[in-house]
């Protein structure tokens, strides 16, 4: 059964304390590997799309990274904007959706 | 280019009525995928329709439709409320050019179940 995990559940930041978020999967195969950015009451804002193990990606403060078993969206020196939820989502082979993870809940502390 | 768009964002209804969503989606994006999102199972998989056909169905029961028009818009519609049904309700689009594509998000209809 496909699964993905994603921890820790919350994380609680001072403004510029680098962190790792973590995104764990089990699937059958990967068709690609998504990180996207939720804020309360809004859509998902897609970050990236990781297709192989070894790739990554950056934008801004953000770093994602791909292993074949988990992804980590690396945050460097994070301001109070960043506060956010993160979600992960996998894409397998033969579907067009998305299984998401439950997300972290980032809060950047001023 | 505007982005994925949804009506209404809002709504209140109460059990065993029946609602209507609409999403629109970015220009020359065909195919559009729905999705529930609660605090406690998360973000869920609905359907997906790709040129006016269902493709793909997530694990929902049958009160929940949708259907796609011939220029991509779409709506989904759930039979006889229940308060469970209360949700934050999303569309995403994707233009369809090939597997792992980025699909795009719309704000959401929050439905509320009384």
């Amino acid at each position: 059964e496909d699964q993905v995990t994603q921890s820790p559940e919350a994380l609680r930041l001072q403004e510029g304390e680098s962190s790792s978020l973590n995104c764990s999967y089990t699937v059958s195969g990967l068709r690609g590997l998504f990180w996207y950015r939720q804020d309360p009451g809004k859509g998902p804002e897609f970050l990236f799309t990781l297709y192989s193990a070894g790739e990554e990606k950056e934008k801004e403060r953000l770093k994602a990274t791909l292993t074949k078993k988990e992804s980590f969206l690396h945050i460097t020196a994070p301001k109070p904007e960043d506060s956010a939820t993160y979600l992960c989502a996998v894409q397998v082979t033969g579907a067009n959706n998305l299984f998401f993870g439950t997300g972290t809940r980032l809060t950047v502390i001023p | 280019k505007a982005g994925v768009t949804q009506t209404p964002r809002y709504l209140i209804k109460t059990r065993g009525q029946q609602v209507t969503l609409s999403c629109s989606p970015i220009s020359g994006h065909r195919s559009v995928s729905w999705y529930q999102q609660t605090p406690g199972q998360g973000l869920q998989f609905l359907f997906e329709y790709f040129s006016e056909t269902q493709r793909n169905k997530g694990n929902f029961p049958g009160r929940f439709s949708g259907r796609q028009f011939s220029n991509s818009r779409s709506e989904m519609n759930v039979s006889t409320l229940e308060l469970g049904d209360s949700a934050l309700y999303l569309c995403a689009s994707r233009q369809e050019r090939g597997a792992g594509e980025t699909q795009y998000f719309g704000p959401g209809t929050r439905l509320l179940v009384l």
